[in-house]
């Protein structure tokens, strides 16, 4: 059962304007969210992390909201940037175990110049 | 900077082989692991380690064995490859002090 959902599979997006990312999880007990980008034929790497006693986290063009009483958070960039085109997946940790990620299947982000 | 390396880029294969894919981090890292990621699908976990020797199954383990005779090198085999198994190979590693995960390039495998 997919604990970490991203509905949309792909998003495009003019270049200077926001991009939105979504993400919805089912498991009340993630206590750390996090988004990794990911370039074809590279391994993902990290990008924006968020507590989940917060409910926004900024870093430059990117921020991550999480709403905890719908079990949801998003990714926001802004301005969008061709560079930024990539597929962007959604995780959430849980506090015990050896493996505590859980992944989303992915949204691929498209900004055309 | 942590680094998790994976021995090759590109990968094809014929039928039948026996493939080693692997994968060696610098960070001392306890838990290890193995991913496929396929187009719709998302990071599939096929394997992982938390410890020497140790091995879990993760969600699609079938065809696939690994092996983690030292803390850093985590091996993933696939005992007879099969064209339903060319993908793009993920390993990660993380500490118990740390937040996520870190991973390696990929390794690009064709089965033909």
């Amino acid at each position: 059962d997919q604990q970490v959902k991203q509905n949309s599979p792909s998003l495009s997006v003019q270049e200077g304007r926001i991009s939105i990312l979504n993400c919805d999880y089912t498991n009340s007990m993630f206590d750390y969210f996090l988004w990794y980008k990911k370039y074809p034929a590279e391994g993902p790497t990290f990008l924006i992390s968020i507590s989940s006693i917060k409910d926004k986290n900024e870093d430059g063009r990117f921020t991550v909201f999480l709403n905890k009483s719908a079990k949801h958070l998003s990714l926001h960039i802004v301005p969008s940037q061709p560079g930024d085109s990539a597929v962007y997946f959604c995780a959430a940790r849980q506090q015990t175990g050896a493996n505590n990620l859980f992944f989303g299947t992915g949204t691929r982000l498209t900004v055309i110049p | 900077d942590v680094k998790v390396t994976q021995s090759s880029r590109y990968l094809v294969k014929r039928t039948g082989e026996k493939v080693f894919l692997e994968c060696v981090q610098d960070m001392d890292h306890e838990n290890m692991f193995w991913y496929r990621q396929d187009p719709g699908l998302g990071l599939r976990l096929i394997y992982f380690s938390y410890d020497v020797k140790m091995k879990e199954k993760g969600d699609i383990p079938e065809g696939y064995s690994v092996s983690r005779e030292k803390k850093e090198r985590f091996s993933l085999i696939l005992e007879s490859a099969s064209t339903n198994q060319t993908s793009m190979y993920l390993c990660a590693s993380t500490g118990d002090r740390y937040y996520g995960y870190t991973f390696g390039s990929g390794t690009r495998l064709t089965v033909v």
